[in-house]
């Protein structure tokens, strides 16, 4: 069975501040994706990576890192110099991978995450 | 660039009524996923569709049935509502095989059922 576990409900920084929201996941398959969504107030779901079990390389993308390590099976996401406009319910998802294509995706219960001036 | 749309953005309905939900892919993909979003809850996948094929099922009621198109549009069908089908229902949509992209999401119908 698959399952994802965001253990941290919700966290409040402070403007400029460094935060890392957790992500360990469970499954059997042993090719697999990663995912971290981004769900601002406004509702929508805004995709931010993905990231394929065969690639364990961290990506940094701006103020945006990912920390990948298969050894102890999670994900961290870390926002570098938070800002007021990071503040929304961030998502990390799991799918089984077949072929090079996603299956559905499966998501743990969100980090809400308030950022404050 | 084109994303996933869905319409309507808000439906308030009654018990017992009747809902259809559209959702419009990005051009090319050929895969449309829904999932339901329960207030303060993660999304929970419904049902998805590859090439105008069910693909595979999740916690989808039996009082809603899907189905996707030659246009690759899909619509979800929703009868018998009930006071706890009120939630955020997403489309996404993405392209299977090689070079396959990641699920992109529309911006989701806001149900309301009274």
């Amino acid at each position: 069975a698959q399952k994802v576990t965001q253990a941290q409900t919700e966290i409040s920084v402070v403007e400029k501040e460094d935060v890392t929201l957790d992500c360990v996941y469970e499954t059997r398959d042993t090719t697999y994706y990663l995912f971290w969504y981004k769900q601002p107030p406004s509702g929508e779901l805004v995709f931010l990576i993905r990231r394929n079990s065969f690639d364990e390389q961290n990506e940094i993308s701006g103020r945006y890192s990912w920390n990948f390590q298969k050894s102890t099976s999670s994900f961290n996401f870390t926002i570098t110099a938070s800002q007021v406009v990071d503040s929304a319910v961030y998502f990390c998802a799991l799918s089984a991978e077949y072929g090079g294509s996603q299956g559905n995706l499966i998501f743990g219960k969100g980090t809400k995450l308030s950022v404050k001036p | 660039a084109a994303g996933v749309i869905q319409s309507p953005r808000h439906l308030i309905k009654e018990k017992r009524e009747t809902a259809t939900l559209k959702c419009y892919p990005i051009p090319r993909h050929d895969t449309v996923y829904w999932y339901q979003q329960g207030p303060g809850q993660d999304p929970q996948f419904l049902i998805s569709f590859y090439e105008k094929m069910q693909s595979d099922k999740g916690s989808i009621p039996d009082r809603f049935s899907a189905q996707q198109f030659s246009d690759y549009h899909s619509e979800l069908n929703m009868s018998s509502l009930e006071l706890g089908d009120s939630a955020l229902y997403f489309c996404a949509s993405s392209i299977q095989g090689a070079g396959d992209s990641p699920l992109h999401f529309g911006n989701g119908t806001r149900l309301t059922v009274t």
